[in-house]
This record gives structure tokens, C-alpha cells and sequence, in this order.
């Protein structure tokens, strides 16, 4: 089956700019969480969600960042006046509500000029 | 506090020799996960193998082998007959029931030398 994809794979933003990066997870995964792995560093949460809700945003690192799951399905994180120090990888991965293991995405590589 | 700690930054070995990757995590929740996550150049994380808390046995993977000690707060990860195919970051991970949100050390990359 197909795992997690995430668009574009890669993003290059002047600073100031808005920016949208989308996560599909597995199907039929109810959780979908969004992390940030800045260069040489392992991940760190962002947010999480089960279907539509948002559980847990306590990850963002400012009120510019901006995740969504309207349908349950799709994720959308958004960043908005991107700073050079928002440039990381993002990555997004998904579980099943039965297990404890998340799957990730190729995650989306952001550089901000 | 709630860490994970993987004190080697860089490790080097020639094929075929063995290798050990260490993880230290601190948590006061007596029901936790501990994983094992490799990260190759193209990015992608790739599980590897989970734990519960409370099954502390060891387990083999044809040349992989983990060493989970509650004791020590440890669990290690072990390379035999290491392949250049081996070479990547590898992340030791923790997390809890409710969220399951993880928090991840910050890698050990690991190369192997033909």
C-alpha cells in the first residue's frame, strides 16, 4: 500500500512569503502529526491531530505557524511571513489508532532567503 | 523531564565490523514506547523496531539486536557485520500513551567504510 507523501519535496521562499505544505497520510490513519528537523538535529513536534481535531499545537513555535485537517484525510501546514529560521525539513507522519508506531513522509525541505 | 539522549554524534566503522548505537532516555511515566528510526541521505525516517515499557526483552533482527535495560534507562542498538548500506542517521525516539507524540535524540550518524 502507499505510505505517506508529502508535496512539494522541496521549497524555496524569499523571506515574508506565505508558504503551504501538504501531507497525505496512509489510508485509514486517524493520526497525523507534523514535525520539524532543522540541520543536524533530530525532530522536534509540531502538532498533532486524530481525524479533524487538533489535540496538541504545542509545538508551534509561533502564532505565524498554521496546521489544518479539515476533512480528516489531508493535513495542510502553513507558514506565513516565513523568516530565514523557519528554513528545516518538515516531515509528516501518520498511525494507526491501534499501534504506537508513526510513519513518515520524505518530508518537505523549506529554505527560506 | 522527558529526554532522549544519544551522546555519539558521528561514529566510523569499516565493513563488517560490529557497532553499537547508544540511547539514554529519562522519563517518570512507568508506560512508555521506545523506538529506533533510520534516516538515510534521501530524508524519509524508516522504522526500525518499537518497545513497551514493560517487555523488556531483547530482540534480533537478522544483524540487528537491541538491549532494552529499564536498570539503566537504555536502549541500545547493535550492528553485526556492519554494510556500507548501513551508513545513515539513526534516531532513538519516546513516547507515552495519549498523544503518542514522540521526542526524538538527535542522531547518531553512523558511517561505514568499504
Amino acid at each position: 500500500g502507499a505510505g505517506v507523501s508529502q508535496s512539494p519535496r522541496y521549497k524555496v521562499a524569499k523571506r515574508g512569503q506565505d508558504v503551504a505544505l501538504r501531507c497525505d497520510p496512509i489510508s485509514g490513519h486517524v493520526s497525523l502529526f507534523w514535525y520539524q528537523q532543522a540541520l543536524g538535529q533530530g525532530p522536534e513536534f509540531l502538532t498533532y491531530f486524530q481525524n479533524e481535531a487538533q489535540l496538541d499545537k504545542s509545538g508551534l513555535p509561533s502564532d505565524r505557524f498554521f496546521a489544518e485537517r479539515p476533512e480528516g484525510s489531508v493535513s495542510t501546514l502553513k507558514i506565513q511571513r516565513t523568516q530565514q529560521e523557519d528554513s528545516a525539513v518538515y516531515l509528516c507522519a501518520s498511525r494507526d489508532v491501534t499501534q504506537e508506531t508513526q510513519y513518515f513522509g520524505p518530508g518537505t525541505r523549506l529554505l527560506v532567503l | 523531564a522527558q529526554k532522549v539522549t544519544q551522546a555519539q554524534t558521528e561514529i566510523s566503522v569499516v565493513e563488517k565490523e560490529d557497532v553499537t548505537l547508544d540511547c539514554v532516555y529519562e522519563t517518570r511515566d512507568t508506560t512508555y514506547y521506545l523506538f529506533w528510526y533510520k534516516q538515510p541521505p534521501s530524508g524519509e525516517l524508516v522504522f526500525l523496531i518499537r518497545r513497551n515499557s514493560f517487555d523488556e526483552q531483547n530482540e534480533i533482527s537478522g544483524r540487528y539486536s537491541w538491549n532494552f535495560q529499564k536498570s539503566t534507562s537504555s536502549f541500545n542498538f547493535t550492528i553485526t557485520a556492519s554494510q556500507v548500506v548501513d551508513s545513515a542517521v539513526y534516531f532513538c525516539a519516546l513516547s507515552f500513551s495519549g498523544t503518542y507524540k514522540y521526542i526524538f535524540g538527535t542522531g547518531t550518524r553512523l558511517k561505514v567504510l568499504a
